[in-house]
Parts: C-alpha cells; structure tokens; sequence
C-alpha cells in the first residue's frame, strides 16, 4: 500500500492561509488522494479529495503537483474552528480502501 | 440527514465477555468499514465490505468478526474481548465509486479491563 509523509504539526495565525503539505512518492496511477480532518473526540470528516487536477471547495484547495508525487491542502483562511489533525490519504480506486497516516495537527492561533 | 450511527458511545466490559457494536448508515452506501484508532498509531482498518455478504479483512483484523446481511448495518464483534482491544473505534461508510467521500460515524469508546 502506498503511504504519505506529512509533518507532524503546524502553526498558522487566524484569518491567514495554510499550506499542509503532503508527500506520496509511491502513489499509484489509480490512487485518489483524499484529506479528512479530525477535531478533538469527533470522528475524521471529510475535506476535499482529487486525482490529477487541482480541486477547489467550499471548505478547501487542494494542489496536486504534475508528478502526481506530492500535495498540498490549502485552507485560504484559518479560523479556530480549523484547528484540528489532517489526514492526507490514498484511496485504491478499486478497493476504496483508506490508508491513513500519522497526520499533521494543525494549531490555529487568535 | 445523512449519517452514520454507532451503539453503544462508550462501553466497559471485561476480558472474554462478547459483545457487539452496532453501525448503521441512512444513505445506500455500498462500502462499510470499521477502524480502531489507539495513541501513536492512527487510524487502522479493521474490516471492510463493498457489499451485502461481501466482507474482507484490513489491517489488523485479528479478535474481530463482522456481517452484512442488510446494506445499511454493519455490526462489529468481539467474541472474545482482550484488554489489548481497548480502543476508539469508528465505523465510515462510502459510495463504491473510486473517489468517494467517506462518511464517518462518532466513534465508540471501548474499555476492556
């Protein structure tokens, strides 16, 4: 299975950007790449997930490099809301299967 | 409202007593599975099913069983419970299609002592 590297933590002020960035150098042709987020005692919820084109919602961008071999999570501005681990994960487009790594916490600051 | 349900939230049992945590989900999802989420670890899969009767083992499926007679519930089992089982545990449920946004139910505290 194919893994991600991410940092283990960030810091990011309110109301500036955030890049979380995301290494999958062994990452499949057929491979989705999907981020979820974590806030404390709640279950992983979904942020936004791509194959080869960058991706743009409400919540989120997500930049995915030509080679397909790193990622980057943008949040265009941080709230206290935002402050929570995220998951950068591969999807096998056959099985679904979700690999999740260790995550990056994200701590957001007033 | 589209979500996944977990019972109990929170259970204490002791070693060897049986027990199962129910999971249901309200949108027609193909795809179930079970995590178990420890300190240090992440979020590791147990078991998966992309269908009725159609079940298959994750990572670290050992001490567990699951079913899937109906599409909507997938209840996970513990025959035998051990304290090494103590865990958080989220059940998440996906359409099929490669992609999909997986939903995730609220988790399930679990203590064995």
């Amino acid at each position: 299975d194919a893994k991600t590297t991410q940092p283990n933590s960030m810091e990011s002020n309110e109301e500036e950007p955030v890049h979380l960035p995301c290494n999958h150098s062994t990452i499949s042709g057929t491979d989705y790449i999907h981020w979820y987020r974590q806030l404390p005692s709640q279950g992983p919820e979904y942020v936004i997930h791509g194959l080869t084109s960058n991706v743009n919602n409400r919540m989120a961008s997500l930049a995915i490099a030509e080679d397909r071999k790193s990622s980057t999570l943008i949040l265009h501005r941080a709230t206290l809301r935002d402050a929570a681990v995220y998951y950068c994960i591969l999807s096998a487009s056959n099985t679904g299967k979700l690999i999740f790594g260790q995550g990056t916490t994200l701590q957001v600051k007033p | 409202e589209a979500q996944v349900t977990q019972n109990p939230r929170y259970l204490i049992t002791v070693t060897g007593k049986k027990l199962t945590v129910t999971c249901s989900q309200n949108m027609n999802h193909e795809y179930m599975s079970w995590y178990r989420q420890d300190p240090g670890l992440g979020l590791r899969q147990i078991y998966y099913s992309m269908n009725v009767e159609v079940t298959d083992k994750g990572d670290v499926p050992e001490g567990y069983k699951v079913s899937r007679k109906e599409k909507r519930n997938f209840p996970l089992i513990l025959e035998s419970p051990s304290p090494n089982q103590t865990s958080l545990y989220f059940c998440a449920s996906r359409r099929l299609q490669g992609g999909s946004e997986q939903y995730f139910g609220p988790g399930t505290r679990l203590t064995v002592t």
